[in-house]
């Protein structure tokens, strides 16, 4: 089966800007999820979406994040402004089911540096 | 609150040697308890997984971990270390608390030494 597919792959901007991440998970995979990893951590939880829905976004900085999943199949992740602090990795997975048994399959994720 | 503690960042081994990677939780339901690898530039893969049924869980590349719930670990170990063992592994738990969000160690980076 193909895997969770995102993009780009590597993004450089200046603070301020704004950015936009892309991903598509495993056909079929009803739950979403959009994870921060900053470098030498592990993965932070921003936002899980089930379908359509939001299940989780308690720790997704509302003011300059925002995500969305629109028909439940594809979904985008966009940070405007950005700052210095959001330079990380920014990992896409999906699993099939919600309930926290089944393992989560992730993208290669998007490496953001900010200038 | 669910929590992971992966006791060091850092566990260097020889080839052919044991490999040991602790993991300690804290969850106030049974536990789901899953081990993943990342290797440079790549998202994370799943070894193996633990939910409730035999204590020791089998994983892939020769993997495996017990857990124990007197201690609350799920250590990760592999008999003879390969080269291409060298990675990140992250301990996780989940459960049915905080809408059964999984919680992610900080990790383990491995090096093996030829």
């Amino acid at each position: 089966e193909a895997g969770v597919a995102q993009s780009p792959r590597y993004k450089i901007i200046e603070k301020r800007q704004s950015v936009a991440f892309w991903c598509n998970p495993i056909s079929g995979h009803a739950t979403l999820y959009w994870y921060q990893q900053i470098l030498g951590q592990g993965p932070k939880l921003l936002i899980q979406f089930q379908n359509n829905g939001v299940v989780d976004d308690s720790q997704l900085p509302k003011d300059r994040f925002s995500a969305e999943r629109l028909k439940g199949v594809d979904s985008t992740l966009k940070i405007q402004p950005a700052k210095l602090e959001d330079s990380a990795v920014y990992l896409c997975a999906s699993s099939s089911g919600a309930w926290g048994n089944q393992p989560q399959h992730f993208g290669d994720g998007t490496r953001l540096s900010i200038l | 609150a669910q929590s992971v503690t992966q006791l060091g960042s850092h566990v260097s081994v020889s080839e052919g040697a044991l490999v040991l990677l602790r993991c300690n939780y804290s969850s106030s339901v049974p536990p789901y308890l899953f081990w993943y690898v990342q290797y440079p530039n790549q998202g994370l893969q799943l070894l193996l997984k633990y939910t409730s049924a035999a204590t020791l869980v089998k994983g892939i590349n020769g993997f495996e971990a017990e857990f124990k719930k007197s201690e609350t670990s799920f250590h990760l170990t592999k008999p003879s270390a390969h080269m291409s063992d060298a990675a990140e592994y992250f301990c996780a738990v989940s459960g049915n608390t905080g809408g059964f969000k999984t919680i992610f160690g900080a990790g383990t980076r491995l090096f093996v030494k030829a």
